[in-house]
Parts: C-alpha cells; sequence; structure tokens
C-alpha cells in the first residue's frame, strides 16, 4: 500500500522554465510534508518543507504548494538550472507514523542547457 | 563538521553471510533512522531509535537487527544476508520528532550473490 505517490518517474525542462514536481498521498493523518533533493552516490538533502496548517511554503527558488482536500503536493523550481537535475523525493509524517517518514518513489529531473 | 557518516560504502556478501552497516552521527541528534532504497520503490524504512537504548520496527525490518547503545552510533546488522537485501541503504538523523526534518548519510551501496 503506497501511500505516498510519484507518478511522473521522470521530468525534462529547458534551462530557465519552472519545473513543477507532483506528490499524492491517502494517509489523511500525514501532517508535515517534505521533498528531498538526490544526486547520484549521495545521500538524499532536505529542500523544503510544509506542515498541514499552511498551505504554501517559499525558499528562494522553491516553493511548495499543499492541497490538503485533494492530498496533493506539488514542489515548483523558478527558475530551473542545470544544476537541479536530481532525483526528488516527497515525504510524508504524522499520526502513527509520528517520527518516522513515508516517501514516494522520486521523480528524476534533468534540466536541459 | 562530518554529519552522518556510513560504513562502508560498498560490499559484496556472500549468501548467508554477516555483517554490520555502520552509522555515526556527530550532531548529537536524538533520532536515527536506517533505511533501504530500491528501484522504483523510494526509500523504505527499516529500523529507527528515539534514544541511546530505544529501537523499533520500521516498514521492512525482516533479516536486520539494530541497538544504539550510544547516541552517536546506530548499527545496521544484517543477520543472514539474502540477494533479496541486495540495495542501497541510507542511515539519517533528526535532532526531534516533530519536525523531523532527517540528514542523511551517503549510504552503502550493498550486493549479496
Amino acid at each position: 500500500d503506497q501511500q505516498v505517490k510519484q507518478n511522473s518517474p521522470s521530468l525534462s525542462v529547458q534551462e530557465g522554465r519552472i519545473s513543477i514536481l507532483n506528490c499524492d498521498y491517502t494517509n489523511s493523518m500525514f501532517d508535515y510534508f517534505l521533498w528531498y533533493k538526490k544526486y547520484p552516490a549521495e545521500g538524499p538533502t532536505f529542500l523544503i518543507s510544509i506542515s498541514s496548517i499552511k498551505d504554501k511554503n517559499e525558499d528562494g527558488r522553491f516553493t511548495v504548494f499543499l492541497n490538503k482536500s485533494a492530498k496533493h503536493l506539488s514542489l515548483h523550481i523558478v527558475p530551473s538550472q542545470p544544476g537541479d537535475s536530481a532525483v526528488y523525493f516527497c515525504a510524508a509524517s504524522g499520526g502513527t507514523s509520528y517520527g518516522k517518514l513515508t516517501f514516494g518513489q522520486g521523480t528524476i529531473l534533468t534540466v536541459h542547457p | 563538521n562530518a554529519g552522518v557518516t556510513q560504513t562502508p560504502k560498498f560490499q559484496v556478501l556472500k549468501t548467508g553471510q554477516s555483517m554490520t552497516l555502520q552509522c555515526a552521527q556527530d550532531m548529537n541528534h536524538e533520532y536515527m533512522s536506517w533505511y533501504r532504497q530500491d528501484p522504483g520503490m523510494g526509500l523504505r524504512l527499516i529500523h529507527y531509535s528515539v534514544g541511546a537504548g530505544i529501537t523499533d520496527q520500521g516498514e521492512v525490518p525482516n533479516g536486520y537487527n539494530v541497538s544504539r547503545s550510544t547516541t552517536e552510533d546506530f548499527p545496521l546488522r544484517l543477520l543472514s544476508a539474502a540477494p533479496s537485501q541486495t540495495s542501497v541503504y541510507f542511515c539519517a538523523s533528526s535532532p526531534g520528532l516533530a519536525k523531523n526534518i532527517q540528514y542523511f548519510g551517503a549510504g552503502t551501496r550493498l550486493s549479496v550473490l
């Protein structure tokens, strides 16, 4: 039972354009959501997070949107840069999973110069 | 500032062998966890610890043992390696449960033949 899903295995965008990565979840007890970025042969690094009391959180070029009624979150990267090319994971915690992270499958983002 | 350190980076085992994956953190974090990453599956939680002397099972604990005798170290033991345990293993630590921003090591790539 995949509680956090990233339905797009890959995304390709041009440098300077917007990248939108999507994530859906099924567990209504999740109340904290995170995005991680992972380069090959490295561990995931924390990018941005959002609490369920908010619907938007912004940090520089990265913005995360949360739609609780749809159980959907998205990560916007504007403008996209070639160095953003990586695998992006969304993760969630809360309820009986408090303190534990449940990850999506990941989306490979490629930003072309 | 080392963060989370995992050793070894690579390991090849034969079926039935045992080994210990090491994880150490120097951030005085109470919470530590082990994940495995398989293609198309994202990261799945194996075991976690909320402090020295306290451990609990995650989503995929079978075939693995953990202990937490100090705040700094959280080793993962494979009791009798199986080909299904071929994976990339990540250790992570977090300062607390509330926001659960976890910081990851670089990973151990394990192959079981």
